[in-house]
């Protein structure tokens, strides 16, 4: 299967929104809930900002909400932070059993 | 503290094999999937392979199916990935991941610190 799409890039300033988009297909987003996303800082391991769809882990601030729509998932980052300039990645499950990640796509706070 | 730390990472050549190991605290190991994943230098992330928390269950990238086995020994809380006939394209940093719950598919909550393995004579 192949990997989910993402734009290389996004921005914007502190105290905006940003919407970072993920698409694939009816076989992975478009069949399933399980669309997960990930913050990574460079030289960290990857953090858990979403998963199945719109759930937040504990500890993750609301300013980041998820959505779906058809083969399509969104991360919203509100209220941009400089902290939150970072790598960000989509992942879906793909069915049999298998994971499937998006490209990321580096955010930047102006 | 929730915690995996990898281990067994290196130089290896290309045909050569690897076993990285990846133990957890803090959380009954049995009672979550565990998974690898994978990130090439500079590149995104790729989910490499999952278990089960009985191990019951394996599951593999088809790019990658043939040449891993993925294990785990819930008596010692580790969870094992046993690479084969390795390739310049396996360098990576490999993480291993657990799963939130169990009923989820794909959302890793707790990541180690990574283990990194370059393929190269």
């Amino acid at each position: 299967q192949s990997a989910l799409t993402q734009p290389p890039s996004a921005s914007g300033s502190p105290g905006q929104s940003v919407t970072i988009f993920c698409t694939g297909t009816s076989s992975d987003i478009g069949g399933y809930n399980y669309v997960s996303w990930y913050q990574q800082h460079p030289g960290k391991a990857p953090k858990l900002i979403m998963y199945e769809v719109t759930q937040r882990p504990s500890g993750v601030p609301d300013r980041f909400s998820g959505s779906k729509s058809g083969n399509t998932a969104s991360l919203t980052v509100s209220g941009l932070q400089a902290e939150d300039e970072a790598y960000y990645y989509c992942n879906s499950y793909g069915g049999r059993n298998n994971v499937i990640f998006g490209g990321g796509t580096k955010l930047t706070v102006l | 503290e929730v915690q995996l730390l990898e281990s067994g990472g290196g130089l290896v050549q290309p045909g050569g094999s690897l076993r990285l190991s990846c133990v957890a605290s803090g959380f009954t190991f049995s009672g979550y999937a565990v998974n690898w994943v994978r990130q090439a230098p500079g590149k995104g992330l790729e989910w490499v392979s999952g278990i089960t928390g009985s191990g019951a269950g394996t599951f593999y990238a088809d790019s990658l199916k043939g040449r891993l086995t993925i294990s785990r020994d819930n008596s010692k809380n580790t969870l094992y990935l046993q690479m084969n006939s390795l390739r310049a394209e396996d360098t990576a940093i490999y993480y291993c991941a657990k799963e939130i719950r169990s009923t989820s598919k794909g959302s890793f909550d707790i990541w180690g610190q990574g283990t990194k393995v370059t393929v190269s004579s």
